[in-house]
């Protein structure tokens, strides 16, 4: 596709179920970074994956946190028994290897817990 | 921890005007800086960005200023306009783990009043 594409846009979810989120990076971009937002804060890093290198987690908040990279391209952040303080917006961004100018963020996905 | 922060939480300018948003960085050793526009339910869009062996970069009606000596970063928006509101958020890169990765200040929120 010509962006990342994320999915769902938005989430809302019961407090202990588990959720997925999905990012579509662009299209021969082999680095994937996903990133939170809370409200009024900045972007907080979460995971990275780069070709078929293992993953830099040293990001992800807790052990409920966990990524997936399937084929070096879709990638799966899966939150489980989500708490009220996961709420917030997710955001993937992809690159070139990890050429920093052509990082591209998708929109986001919203992700209420209530 | 090595960090990215901003003076202004929040700043209000008159349309036409220009604006200045600021921000200050710690690691002496980062190489390569970016600022980010973020306008309400978008994913960060890339505006500009700087290498460390210079000091000022212009793009269009955007100009990035910085100062290695006191670790300062700085974006001038000249003419603003109304769709220049939005949230801005600067990034530093570093290299961590063996790849590169933008860690992010918190923001400023520009508000452009007719």
């Amino acid at each position: 596709g010509a962006g990342v594409s994320q999915s769902p846009s938005n989430k809302v979810t019961e407090k202990g179920k588990d959720v997925e989120l999905r990012c579509d990076p662009i299209s021969g971009h082999t680095a994937l970074y996903w990133y939170r937002q809370s409200l009024g804060q900045g972007l907080e890093f979460l995971i990275y994956f780069q070709g078929n290198s293992a993953p830099d987690k040293s990001g992800l908040p807790s052990d409920r946190f966990s990524a997936e990279r399937t084929g070096g391209s879709v990638s799966t952040l899966t939150i489980q028994r989500t708490q009220q303080e996961d709420s917030a917006v997710y955001l993937c961004a992809s690159s070139h290897r990890d050429r920093l100018y052509g990082y591209t963020f998708g929109s986001g996905t919203r992700l209420t817990v209530v | 921890g090595e960090s990215v922060g901003l003076h202004l939480p929040t700043l209000s300018v008159q349309e036409g005007d220009n604006s200045i948003i600021n921000c200050a960085y710690s690691n002496s050793a980062s190489d390569y800086f970016i600022w980010y526009k973020q306008e309400s339910g978008k994913g960060p869009q890339f505006i500009i960005d700087i290498r460390s062996n210079m000091d000022k970069r212009q793009g269009q009606r955007v100009t990035v200023l910085l100062n290695k000596t006191v670790k300062h970063l700085s974006l001038q928006i000249a003419a603003t306009q109304p769709g220049d509101s939005a949230v801005y958020f600067c990034a530093e890169n570093t290299f961590s783990g063996g790849y590169n990765k933008l860690i992010f200040g918190a923001g400023t929120r520009l508000a452009v009043h007719p």
